[in-house]
């Protein structure tokens, strides 16, 4: 059964910085891995998927990664901004099991 | 960029009554999924639909849970005897293929509150 752990699980950086949220998983028999953000009260919003044959998606200032071999994915935030500050989620499908997410990384943005 | 559409926004309902939560998913999608959150918990999956019949549901979805598309746009969830734990926030999400490989989109959510 797959399952899905974030940390930490609140982060708090200064504008203009970089970071990393990390998301792991225990089953690497991985077909996909999908981020989310997540503003309060509100629903969930796709930001990158990461199909199990690929390494990497960017999108403008993200990027995220996966490795099957390590049960890791990390999405990486350049130049943040206030405007980044809400919940990301992590969330990942494999053999016949709908999306199980993780908890999600709090972050907030300094100004 | 087309959307999934839940309403209402806010359900509060006393517990025992019955509840029914909609949802439009995106217009040519094939896949229909609903899911919760408990305030504090994680994004927990319900059921998903398709080709009109349930595919799969979890320990989650007991009988008084019951999931249908009544017409060619709606899709919708119902719960026969609410209790206070169902209070929640409730997500219908779509995608568009067979495979898993397609992102699944989420709606803004009904936030249910059983008294």
């Amino acid at each position: 059964k797959q399952e899905v752990t974030q940390i930490p699980a609140a982060l708090s950086v200064p504008e203009g910085e970089n970071l990393v949220l990390n998301c792991s998983f225990t089953d690497s028999a991985i077909y996909n891995l999908q981020w989310f953000r997540q503003d309060p009260g509100k629903g969930l919003t796709s930001l990158l998927l990461i199909q199990s044959s690929q390494r990497e998606q960017t999108s403008g200032r993200l990027n995220a990664s996966l490795d099957k071999s390590s049960g890791r994915s990390t999405l990486y935030i350049a130049a943040s901004q206030p405007g980044d500050s809400a919940t990301y989620l992590c969330a990942g499908v494999s053999g016949n099991t709908p999306l199980v997410f993780g908890k999600g990384t709090r972050l907030s943005v300094i100004a | 960029e087309p959307e999934v559409t839940q309403t209402p926004s806010h359900q509060v309902t006393q517990m025992g009554q019955e509840v029914i939560l909609r949802c439009v998913p995106i217009s040519n999608h094939l896949y229909f999924y609903w899911y919760r959150q408990i305030l504090g918990q994680k994004v927990e999956f319900l059921v998903s639909f398709y080709n009109n019949e349930i595919s799969e549901k979890s320990e989650i979805f007991d009988d008084q849970f019951s999931v249908e598309r009544p017409d060619g746009s709606n899709f919708t969830l119902k719960i026969r005897s609410t209790k206070l734990e169902d209070s929640a926030m409730y997500f219908c999400a779509s995608r568009t293929g067979i495979s898993y490989n397609s992102p699944l989109h989420f709606g803004n959510g009904t936030r249910l509150t059983v008294t």
